[in-house]
């Protein structure tokens, strides 16, 4: 299994929306329910922020939302604050009980 | 309250051997799917190995032969034995249900000669 394919890094000033992208190989993102986002700031444990394509975790603000089409998962910060600013990954769970995570992707505000 | 939390790291030579240890507190391992992952000095996440709540075990081609995963219920601990430590296994390692909910806050393994 190849890992997800994300743009390395994505910007955006203080208030703006942002969403970074999950491809995976041959479009198989989309045969998948079990795409999870994680945010990791330096020196710390990813934390999950998405689950299950559009579900999130007690505690995790509306401002992240999850999505998926044919070809790619999404994950949109909206009203984007400094604190936002970490990495994120993406992550699906396979059907032969194997975790395959995106590249990662460096969000930075502005 | 739940808590993971991983020992074990530590400096090793290539070809060496290396337990890691997760203790689990807030829920009982042996009931939950629990992942390694591992990330390299500057490197994105990286899955490692897998134990199912029935005991199979799965992993990542690049540990498979070489690194094995168990759980202990006693002492409600996962484990990572590592051998054949080559320089390309130098990472943090975290412990982690499968669902990506809990997370422990890493040890560090480095292996140089």
């Amino acid at each position: 299994q190849s890992a997800l394919t994300q743009p390395a890094s994505v910007s955006g000033s203080p208030g703006q929306s942002i969403t970074i992208s999950c491809a995976g190989a041959s479009g198989d993102i989309y045969n998948y329910d079990s795409v999870s986002w994680y945010q990791q700031h330096p020196d710390k444990a990813p934390k999950l922020m998405v689950y299950d394509v559009t579900k999130r975790p007690s505690g995790v603000s509306s401002r992240f939302s999850g999505s998926k089409s044919v070809n790619a998962a999404s994950l949109t910060i909206s009203g984007l604050q400094t604190d936002d600013e970490a990495d994120y990954y993406c992550s699906v769970f396979t059907d032969n009980y194997i975790t395959v995570f995106g590249s990662g992707t460096k969000v930075t505000v502005l | 309250e739940v808590q993971l939390v991983e020992t074990g790291g530590g400096v090793m030579h290539p070809g060496g051997s290396l337990r890691l240890s997760c203790v689990v507190s807030g829920f009982t391992v042996n009931t939950n799917y629990m992942n390694w992952v591992r990330q390299a000095p500057g490197k994105g996440l990286e899955w490692v190995s897998m134990i199912h709540r029935d005991g199979n075990t799965y992993y990542a081609d690049s540990v498979k032969g070489r690194f094995v995963v168990s759980r202990d219920q006693n002492s409600n601990t996962l484990f990572l034995q590592m051998s054949s430590l080559r320089a390309e296994d130098t990472a943090v390692y975290y412990c982690s249900t499968t669902t990506g909910e809990f997370w422990g806050q890493g040890t560090l393994v480095t292996v140089s000669s």
